[in-house]
């Protein structure tokens, strides 16, 4: 079975401090993970994916993700958070060709100005 | 490019009632996957349907049914509604069955009193 922890609920930063937001896994085989915002009301939109490759993977609006095998990590950070990256942030994990995502409960991000 | 739409917004039913949702995958898109998110979790899959097939369910009861159309669209069905049912229904779509990369649609709220 996949699964995902996200191991905080909130998440409060700075405008312009650094923002992580924290991911664990669980996986068979070789992860395929991902991770993914939802504002108030909204569905979700993706915002990076890890498949092969580089650890450092760099997504939409300035955030970027680390994987790490041995930790079975995939931290979400942002170099300087903005107000506007206020929102509630979502962890997934699928194995190769897998047909479903596996979500973490999420993590809710407050960007005080 | 057209992305994932849903009908309705938002939908209140009574219990033991019967809903149906709608979506329309992202253009070119031929798997759809349909995810329920109760307040205060993560998303958790349903189903997928690959060319008019089921692909793959969730833990969910055979009340909650699907269907894909021959252009790709799909419906989520739940009989006997039941409270616990009252929740964002999500539907995301895919380029391939296996592609874990999915598009999700905005979602349906339904109230179920």
């Amino acid at each position: 079975a996949q699964s995902v922890a996200q191991p905080e609920d909130q998440v409060n930063v700075a405008e312009g401090n650094p923002l992580t937001v924290k991911c664990t896994y669980s996986v068979s085989g070789n992860p395929y993970l991902f991770w993914y915002v939802q504002y108030p009301n909204r569905g979700l939109q993706f915002l990076l994916k890890y498949i092969t490759g580089d650890n450092l993977v760099k997504g939409s609006y300035g955030f970027e993700a680390e994987f790490n095998k041995s930790q079975t990590s995939f931290h979400l950070k942002k170099p300087s958070a903005l107000v506007s990256d206020s929102a509630l942030y979502f962890c997934a994990v699928s194995g190769y060709n897998d047909y479903k995502l596996s979500f973490g409960a999420g993590t809710t991000v407050t960007v005080r100005a | 490019e057209t992305g994932v739409t849903q009908s309705p917004t938002h939908l209140i039913k009574t219990r033991g009632q019967q809903v149906t949702l709608r979506c329309s995958s992202q253009s070119g898109h031929n798997t759809v996957s349909w995810y329920q998110q109760a307040l205060g979790q993560g998303p958790q899959f349903i189903f997928q349907y690959y060319r008019e097939e089921e692909n793959g369910r969730g833990n969910f009861p055979p009340r909650f049914s699907g269907l894909q159309f021959p252009n790709y669209s799909s419906e989520l069905n739940v009989n006997a509604l039941e409270l616990d049912d009252s929740a964002l229904y999500l539907c995301a779509s895919s380029l391939a069955q296996g592609d874990n990369e999915q598009f999700f649609g905005p979602g349906t709220r339904l109230t179920v009193l």
